[in-house]
């Protein structure tokens, strides 16, 4: 079955400054799509950035990209230029290609941005 | 703004009360999700509707019961729940490409 574990608890960064979150994956699929979600204090769920497996190249969405090394299974999210709306919960999401459209969700880690 | 659309926002009820949550996206997707979500958790599946399938999650308990009436509707029929039934109920829907989340109800159960 596949797993999805994000290690760090919490995690805090001073605004402006780059910080990086992880996140690790267990699958024996060989295709399948990762992504982070952004959980702000108003719970709104927000897909952040979105990895096909199958695609070498990191994907980037303006401040935030990731480090994808599909043969470690991880895949971290690093936050650039940090900004107080950044924080809120962050979770590491898996799909895989098979058809069950159902996704796993990492236990989720919250930053904390300080002025 | 979401494009999937939750009502209502807040409901509070009690144990021996029906009533029904409603969730309805506007972008053709063919997968629907309820999920449950208890503070500073991830979300917990429910029950998927894929392509008119549904998928249950096996350990939500049958006072939970989901209705898609058409592909861009899905319901959940809640009934004599318990208050640890008190939770953030969130709808999404996918085309496989990532999950697209309505804002939530806000469920307490008295």
């Amino acid at each position: 079955a596949q797993t999805v574990t994000q290690s760090q608890p919490e995690m805090s960064v001073q605004e402006a400054e780059t910080v990086t979150l992880s996140c690790t994956y267990d699958t024996s699929e060989s295709d399948y799509y990762l992504f982070w979600y952004k959980q702000p204090p108003s719970r709104q769920m927000i897909l952040v950035i979105r990895q096909e497996a199958y695609k070498q190249q990191n994907a980037t969405e303006n401040r935030f990209s990731v480090n994808f090394q599909k043969a470690a299974k991880s895949f971290s999210l690093k936050i650039s230029d940090s900004q107080l709306g950044d924080a809120a919960m962050y979770f590491c999401a898996y799909r895989d290609t098979s058809g069950t459209y159902k996704y796993i969700f990492g236990t989720g880690t919250r930053l904390k941005v300080l002025a | 703004d979401t494009e999937v659309t939750q009502t209502p926002k807040h409901l509070v009820m009690g144990m021996t009360n029906k009533k029904s949550l409603k969730c309805e996206q506007h972008m053709g997707h063919r997968a629907m999700y309820w999920y449950k979500q208890k503070a500073k958790k991830p979300p917990e599946l429910m029950f998927v509707y894929s392509y008119e399938k549904l998928s249950i999650n096996e350990s939500v308990p049958s006072r939970f019961s989901p209705e898609c009436p058409n592909s861009s509707l899905l319901n959940l029929h809640l009934h004599a729940l318990q208050p640890e039934d008190s939770a953030l109920y969130l709808c999404a829907s996918s085309q496989g490409q990532g999950l697209f989340f309505g804002s939530g109800t806000q469920l307490s159960v008295l």
